[in-house]
């Protein structure tokens, strides 16, 4: 099946500091690409909807200037935490979504932990 | 709005006995469901989805999902499940009329498999 990778896989940074997450589609071209963010025992929540070549759409109560989204082609769309602080500590996932192969799924990358000391 | 309750955090179970995870969603539109697995430093792999027709859904690795409208669920059962069945388990939905694929989703089961 189609891969999405991410990177890094965990990061740990001081406050303060900037963090940028890449989402990669490996073998498949994603116009569109999902930023998601899961706390310990709770579900995932839709952060935003990074469209390539276009600005993102974020969902109610994401800070834009604080969650910087860049999908600068069709493989990469990058998610990037401004000014840190602990409480920006989560799980970051991306998807991306295949439209071609004569389907319209959605694939998820593996997730980064993001620890904010 | 939408929102997806999975009541049960932990599902423990015996190996080769059957197996159901529940889902509940509650919406004001009509929604397409999804089951999604998680295996340990992995990404969220499709199990299956209902987006219309037959209520009974069959996915890969054994599962089956049942969609009933009256009751808003769509809850996920295997026969007889395998040691490699453990990991978490994601319930989700997206509203037909989002465009793509918009989801919500719940909060997980993990199911453990016990030897």
């Amino acid at each position: 099946g189609a891969v999405v990778s991410q990177h890094p896989s965990w990061v740990i940074c001081k406050s303060g500091t900037s963090v940028k997450i890449e989402c990669r589609s490996l073998d498949f071209q994603a116009t569109t690409m999902f930023w998601y963010r899961q706390f310990p025992k709770q579900s995932l929540m839709l952060m935003a909807t990074s469209n390539e070549g276009s600005k993102a759409t974020y969902e109610q109560g994401v800070e834009k200037d604080k969650f910087l989204i860049n999908h600068a082609s069709l493989t990469l769309s990058t998610l990037t935490v401004t000014s840190a602080h602990p409480e920006d500590s989560s799980f970051y996932i991306c998807s991306a979504r295949d439209r071609g192969r004569g389907q319209d799924t959605q694939y998820f990358g593996p997730g980064t932990r993001l620890t904010v000391l | 709005a939408q929102s997806v309750t999975q009541l049960d955090s932990q599902v423990p179970v015996f190996e080769e006995a059957p197996v159901e995870l529940r889902c509940n969603y509650s919406s004001s539109v009509s929604v397409y469901l999804f089951w999604y697995v998680q295996y340990p430093n992995q990404g969220l792999q499709l199990l299956l989805k209902y987006l219309s027709g037959s209520t009974l859904v069959k996915g890969i690795n054994g599962f089956e999902a049942e969609f009933n409208k009256s009751q808003t669920s769509f809850h996920l059962r295997k026969p007889s499940v395998h040691i490699s069945d453990t990991a978490e388990y994601f319930c989700a939905v997206s509203p037909t009329t989002s465009g793509t694929y918009k989801y919500i989703f719940g909060t997980g089961t993990r199911l453990k498999v016990l030897a």
